[in-house]
Formats: structure tokens, C-alpha cells, sequence
């Protein structure tokens, strides 16, 4: 059963551009959420989509946004790139079954803005 | 606002030794505890996780110890080995909301 696949894995950004980073959940997880990963900060939530609805969004900027397809793969976008937004972005999928479930975390994308 | 505090933020521990890492929660409505451990370029993994209506979960060289009056859970690696080396993330989980604690970067001296 293939995992969680993020694409791309490693990109370099300037100040000011855009960027979108996929994911690919595992098959038949309909809940994906997304991480911001830094030294120090931790796993910082981003949002979670299930069924093409964000049901919860973190303490993030405008800028960080998000959408869920019908299949269920995600997509993050960060616009107007600040250097701050340099991170390791996780990507996670899980069943949903309520209290209990499991996360299912990719390698994730590596930012770098320069 | 931190709703997962952990501590410390890094651990250098000798083989064979116990690891202990602390974490603590304000939030009485969580009802998941789980912990995650990461190694260098991969993303977390689930490594063991508790419910509040156990006070100590074992599986393996990992424990976990819960104290619900206290609202504090701890993770605990016995004879630890260097390929215990890795980061570990507590977490406290309500519904499909989960918070994360900062993480702890643990290194096993050979």
C-alpha cells in the first residue's frame, strides 16, 4: 500500500513568489492536513480538508491556503513568499474515525526562500 | 498559545540508559495522547499512543506514563540504543484536531 506522496520534495523560492505543493494521500483516507515543520516551532497546523471541506485552519496568514480535490489529494498554496516561510511542509492523511485516528505523515516538501 | 508544552527540547542519553521526555496539556477535552517519532528527511511516525482512562501503556522498550489530575503524559525509552536517535513529538488529540508539542531531538551515545 504506497504511503503519503508529497511532491515536489525540495524547492527554492525568492521573496515575493508563489508556491504550491501537492499531496497525495493514502488510498482511501479522505482527512489530509497540513504541517509547517521549523527548528524550535515544531509541527505547526496549517488546515485539514476532509471531503473537499476545510474543517479546521491554524493561526496562519491569508497568504497559506488550501484546497481538497474530489480524489482526495491536496494542495497547499503560500503567496508573496517571505523569508520566514522557509520549512519543511508535511503533508498528513488518516481514515478519520473520529477520536483516535492515526496520522500518516509524508517526507514532505523542503522551502527554501531566499 | 501552546496547547502542548514538551520538554526537553533536546536529550543526549548513553546506551543502555532511559530516556524520559515530559509533556503537559491544559485542555481536559483531549482524549487522545499519541506520540510521534521522526528521523532525519522522513516525516513523523506513530510511534505509541494512550487514552486518559489508562495510567501507564507499554509496548516494547516504550512507555508511556499518564497522570490525568496532573495533565501531564511522559514518554519513556528503556535500555535506549542509538537507533532510538531520532526527534519525538507529543501530541493531544479531539476529534480530528490535533496539537503537537515542539519536539524533542534525542541522540543515543553509542
Amino acid at each position: 500500500k504506497a504511503g503519503v506522496t508529497q511532491t515536489p520534495r525540495y524547492l527554492i523560492k525568492t521573496r515575493g513568489q508563489q508556491v504550491t505543493l501537492s499531496c497525495s494521500p493514502i488510498s482511501g483516507h479522505r482527512s489530509v492536513s497540513w504541517y509547517q515543520q521549523t527548528p524550535g516551532q515544531g509541527l505547526q497546523f496549517l488546515f485539514e480538508y476532509f471531503s473537499e471541506t476545510q474543517r479546521n485552519k491554524g493561526n496562519f496568514p491569508g497568504r497559506f491556503s488550501g484546497r481538497q480535490f474530489s480524489n482526495s489529494r491536496s494542495e497547499m498554496n503560500v503567496s508573496t513568499l517571505e523569508l520566514g516561510d522557509s520549512a519543511l511542509y508535511l503533508c498528513a492523511s488518516s481514515l478519520d474515525r473520529g477520536g483516535g485516528g492515526e496520522l500518516f505523515f509524508g517526507e514532505g516538501s523542503r522551502l527554501t526562500v531566499l | 498559545q501552546q496547547q502542548v508544552k514538551q520538554s526537553p527540547q533536546s536529550l543526549i542519553v548513553q546506551k543502555g540508559g532511559i530516556s524520559i521526555i515530559n509533556c503537559a496539556y491544559e485542555n481536559t477535552a483531549f482524549d487522545y495522547f499519541p506520540w510521534y517519532q521522526q528521523f532525519p528527511g522522513k516525516g513523523p511516525a506513530l510511534l505509541i499512543a494512550i487514552r486518559p482512562d489508562v495510567s501507564e501503556k507499554k509496548e516494547g522498550r516504550f512507555t508511556i506514563s499518564f497522570n490525568k489530575s496532573a495533565k501531564q503524559f511522559s514518554l519513556h525509552i528503556m535500555d535506549s540504543q542509538p537507533g532510538d536517535s531520532a526527534t519525538y513529538f507529543c501530541a493531544a488529540q479531539r476529534g480530528w484536531q490535533f496539537y503537537f508539542g515542539t519536539g524533542t531531538s534525542l541522540t543515543v551515545i553509542p
